[in-house]
């Protein structure tokens, strides 16, 4: 299987609530990042956290890693429609590949 | 000038056809990349560059040829393919390997 697996696939909450996803990993890694895939288009780059950090925060988004579990989550707080779309975790190695989760597909519902 | 282009946008091609996927960005970008992505599913790192100079082949089939003619474009040569090489191709760049990546719209392709 793909080097990181997120869970849950699918995640359908009301506007206001906040989501959360989670990403698991296999290897060592140099850096995390997550992405944001609106209906199979290009990807755009949320955050990257690294190996040595523990959480970053960035607008309404904040990202944990703990890289003991080899896992890492993202929370959206006071979620948007305008949130919908498909999120994945990305790892990063320090030989520069990247590898991304399955991916988690959020449905944020007015 | 922060975007990643790519050319062209759809692509239908025959199994006995040659083309070339173009991917260009001025952002100084010193890594660009090729991903392929089935519906559905994410994207698999296909090609590196670093530099200029290949760094990383996830063991892509040579039907799929890429180069970097110069660090601000990235091509990526079709030939020969195979019906299940239909899928989004997706180029991005980040400023060096290991940071963020731009990507860009992607080229859907479709082998008949």
């Amino acid at each position: 299987s793909q080097q990181g697996e997120e869970d849950p696939q699918a995640l359908s909450i009301q506007e206001g609530e906040n989501a959360t996803m989670n990403c698991s990993y296999k290897t060592s890694i140099n850096n995390l990042q997550w992405y944001r895939q609106n209906s199979g288009r290009g990807l755009v780059h949320l955050i990257l956290i690294r190996s040595n950090e523990r959480e970053k925060h960035s607008g309404r988004l904040r990202v944990t890693l703990d890289t003991s579990k080899k896992s890492s989550s993202l929370l959206i707080t006071a979620s948007r429609a305008a949130d919908t779309a498909s999120y994945f975790c990305a790892t990063s190695t320090n030989a520069g590949k990247s590898t991304f989760g399955d991916g988690t597909t959020l449905t944020v519902k007015p | 000038d922060t975007e990643v282009t790519q050319t062209p946008k759809h692509l239908v091609m025959g199994m006995t056809n040659k083309k070339s996927l173009k991917c260009e960005q001025h952002m100084g970008h010193r890594a660009m990349y090729w991903y392929k992505q089935k519906a559905k599913k994410p994207p698999e790192l296909m090609f590196v560059y670093s530099y200029e100079k290949l760094s990383i082949n996830e063991s892509v089939p040579s039907r799929f040829s890429p180069e970097c003619p110069n660090s601000s474009l990235l091509n990526l040569h079709l030939h020969a393919l195979q019906p299940e090489d239909s899928a989004l191709y997706l180029c991005a760049s980040s400023q060096f390997d290991r940071e963020k990546q731009f990507f860009g719209p992607g080229t859907r392709l479709t082998v008949l």
